[in-house]
C-alpha cells in the first residue's frame, strides 16, 4: 500500500485551461519529485521540491511550476494546456534514495 | 531527454524461462541504479536496487548485474510468471534526481 497518494485521478481539461494536481506524500520525507508519463514511455522528471524550495528542473517549460507544502502535501500546476501535456503525472516522494510513487493523475487534454 | 537507454522495448517469454532487460547511462555521477515495475493504472514500484560498489544483487528470482566500466546494467528474472507481466523501467539516480529508461514491456505467456 502505497503512502502516497494523488488526486484527482483523471481529469479532462480543454485546451488553454489551467488544473493543478496535488499529491500527499509520506510523513517525514522532505523530498518530492514530479514526473510526466506519456503512454508507452518512461517517467520524465518534471522538477523536485525539497524543504519546500524547487531542487532541480527537467527540460519543462515554465508554464509547469509547483508548491510544496509544510506538512509534505504538493502541487503541480499546469498553465496554457496544450494537447501534449496530456499523459499521467506522477507525484514520488523520497528520503535517502528511496522512491515511493503514487498512482498517478490521468491527465487528458481535448 | 533520456538519460538511461533500455533495452529491448518489448518482451516475450514463456513461463519458467528468463527475462533479461539491459540499460546503459552517460553519467558516471549517477550512485543508484533501481528498476521499477509498473503495472496499468498504477505508478511505478521499486522491485530491486543497487549501488555501484558491487556487480550483483540478487533478491527471490530478480538479479541485478552490474558493469561500471561498460556503464552498463541488466535485470535478470529467473523463472518468469505470467504475474510478471508488467512494463518494467530502468533508472538511475544522483543526489536524489533520477532519470528513467523508456520501459520493457514483459509479456510471461503461459
Amino acid at each position: 500500500e502505497t503512502g502516497v497518494t494523488q488526486s484527482p485521478t483523471h481529469l479532462i481539461k480543454t485546451r488553454g485551461q489551467q488544473v493543478t494536481l496535488r499529491c500527499s506524500s509520506q510523513s517525514g520525507h522532505n523530498t518530492v519529485s514530479w514526473y510526466q508519463q506519456a503512454l508507452g514511455q518512461g517517467p520524465q522528471f518534471i522538477f523536485q521540491y525539497y524543504r519546500e524550495e524547487e531542487n532541480g528542473r527537467g527540460n519543462f517549460p515554465p508554464r509547469f511550476s509547483g508548491l510544496q507544502f509544510p506538512n509534505y502535501s504538493s502541487e503541480l500546476n499546469v498553465n496554457a494546456l496544450e494537447l501534449d501535456d496530456s499523459a499521467l503525472y506522477l507525484c514520488a516522494s523520497s528520503s535517502d534514495y528511496g522512491y515511493t510513487f503514487g498512482s498517478g493523475t490521468r491527465l487528458t487534454v481535448v | 531527454q533520456q538519460q538511461v537507454k533500455q533495452s529491448p522495448q518489448s518482451l516475450i517469454v514463456q513461463k519458467g524461462g528468463i527475462s533479461i532487460i539491459n540499460c546503459a547511462y552517460e553519467n558516471t555521477a549517477f550512485d543508484y541504479f533501481p528498476w521499477y515495475q509498473q503495472f496499468p493504472g498504477k505508478g511505478p514500484a521499486l522491485l530491486i536496487a543497487i549501488r555501484p560498489d558491487v556487480s550483483e544483487k540478487k533478491e527471490g528470482r530478480f538479479t541485478i548485474s552490474f558493469n561500471k566500466s561498460a556503464k552498463q546494467f541488466s535485470l535478470h528474472i529467473m523463472d518468469s510468471q505470467p504475474g510478471d507481466s508488467a512494463t518494467y523501467f530502468c533508472a538511475a539516480s544522483y543526489n536524489n534526481d533520477m532519470r528513467f529508461g523508456a520501459g520493457t514491456r514483459l509479456t510471461v505467456k503461459p
